[in-house]
């Protein structure tokens, strides 16, 4: 199984910082991974596929970016609505896994 | 508008059975793939199990195999998960999610997801 290995599991920070969250990945992904959002007692919401391209009708300021099997998701101006649980998820084969989650809380 | 309603969720014995039910509506329920995604008290995310659009496809988790079945009823645009020898550790919120894309085979993003239906397995 492809493990996912987010960080940090935390990271406290204010409106309109940058912010940046790391998946790492256990073996070559081939760019095929996704990230979502979760706020409590809500289901997740997708945000971003083949790692770096954006869904249709998320901010601009989410980015997504790979270097090997280091992938990163970037919020270039933290905003309230801003603040969930971050997840990565592997979709290069199965079993499908996700990373630990990052949880965006405010400093 | 894609919606998605999972039910089904209870409160069941140890080694006991549940069927989880997911109604679709909003979309050509008999193109996508469809998965069930868990999330564990206070955890994160596991994906469960998903079937193809065509119902020529299933997968699952380890942790699952050999006790759950993933169905579908393209006729009534629902999605099923039959559980067996349920045990603590399958406590959890059951999340239905449709594929991002189409009859797209292998890999699999989770695009629209519904609002969960929680399972408690009492010991």
């Amino acid at each position: 199984d492809i493990q996912m290995t987010q960080s940090p599991s935390t990271l406290s920070a204010s409106v309109g910082d940058r912010i940046t969250i790391t998946c790492r990945a256990s073996q070559t992904i081939n760019n095929w991974l996704a990230w979502y959002q979760q706020k409590p007692g809500t289901a997740p919401k997708f945000l971003i596929f083949k790692a770096s391209s954006l869904e249709s009708g998320v901010p601009s300021r989410f980015s997504g970016s790979v270097s090997g099997t280091e992938f990163t998701l970037t919020i270039s101006s933290l905003q309230p609505d801003d603040f969930a649980t971050y997840y990565c998820q592997q979709y290069h084969s199965y079993p499908l896994t996700f990373g630990g989650g990052t949880k965006v809380e405010i400093k | 508008e894609v919606h998605l309603v999972e039910s089904g969720g209870v409160v069941v014995q140890s080694g006991g059975s549940l069927r989880l039910s997911c109604a679709a509506s909003g979309f050509t329920f008999n193109d996508y793939t469809m998965h069930w995604v868990r999330q564990l008290p206070g955890k994160g995310l596991e994906w469960v199990s998903l079937i193809s659009w065509d119902v020529d496809t299933t997968h699952y988790a380890d942790s699952v195999k050999g006790r759950f079945t993933v169905s579908r009823d393209n006729s009534k645009n629902f999605l099923y998960l039959q559980m067996d020898s349920l045990a603590a550790e399958d406590t959890a919120v059951y999340y239905c999610a449709r594929d991002r894309l189409p009859q797209v085979r292998g890999g699999a993003v989770f695009h629209s997801w519904g609002q969960g239906t929680l399972v408690t397995v009492s010991s």
